[in-house]
């Protein structure tokens, strides 16, 4: 399988900062990279679909103002929550899509934030 | 609204049993189908993936797909306690889009 990084692996930040969470793909280039969001004994909700080189395509009710996704490389892309509040407080994961005749998408350890 | 059934359950097996775990899906369209395990903190981890119709088998688990019904699942022969996680559906939806669509998960419990 793939190997994803993130970064950090865990956050905690006081109401109204930004904070930003790297993804990386570590062997291989990757075009496109999704971000997942997962609440307390909730399953993983697809936030955005990262382009490398073009604009991020958002999921219905995801804010695009305040989850700023950066898709600078074939190997990295970044989410930055902006002005964070509790709510925000989840676990983000990302994801690469190992595209062959499948759609075989491999997970980043995930990053967990925290909002006070 | 794409979506994707789990039994939340616990599902409790006995060691050494056969764990059945089954996901229905509503997008008629979708074209690929996963089964990963998710441990509690952890992110998901891919598990088996099937596309066509009938049985794929991988060592303990095998996966089974009927698109007429619209129903996938999992089997895991020979149940370890380290087996016991969650596992988590998705779906791959129709129109072209590769963000996967998951279920909720069904939480196994292999009873040593």
């Amino acid at each position: 399988g793939a190997v994803v990084s993130q970064h950090p692996s865990w956050v905690i930040c006081k109401s109204g900062t930004s904070v930003k969470i790297e993804c990386r793909s570590l062997d291989f280039q990757a075009t496109t990279m999704f971000w997942y969001r997962q609440f307390p004994k909730q399953s993983l909700m697809l936030m955005a679909t990262s382009n490398e080189g073009s604009k991020a395509t958002y999921e219905q009710g995801v804010e695009k103002d305040k989850f700023l996704i950066n898709h600078a490389s074939l190997t990295l892309s970044t989410l930055t929550v902006t002005s964070a509040h509790p709510e925000d407080s989840s676990f983000y994961i990302c994801s690469v899509n190992r595209r062959r005749s499948y759609n075989e998408q491999f997970f980043g350890p995930g990053t967990r934030l925290t909002v006070l | 609204q794409k979506e994707v059934e789990q039994n939340s359950g616990p599902l409790s097996v006995p060691e050494g049993a056969i764990a059945s775990l089954n996901c229905t899906y509503s997008d008629r369209g979708s074209q690929s189908f996963f089964w990963y395990r998710q441990y509690s903190g952890k992110s998901p981890e891919l598990i088996m993936f099937i596309y066509s119709n009938g049985d794929k088998e991988d060592g303990r688990f095998t996966a089974q797909l009927n698109k007429a019904s619209q129903y996938v699942s999992l089997l895991i022969r020979d149940s370890q306690p380290s087996d016991s996680a969650t596992y988590l559906c998705a779906v791959t939806p129709s129109g072209g889009a590769d963000g996967l669509t998951f279920g909720k998960g069904t939480h196994l419990i292999i009873q040593p």
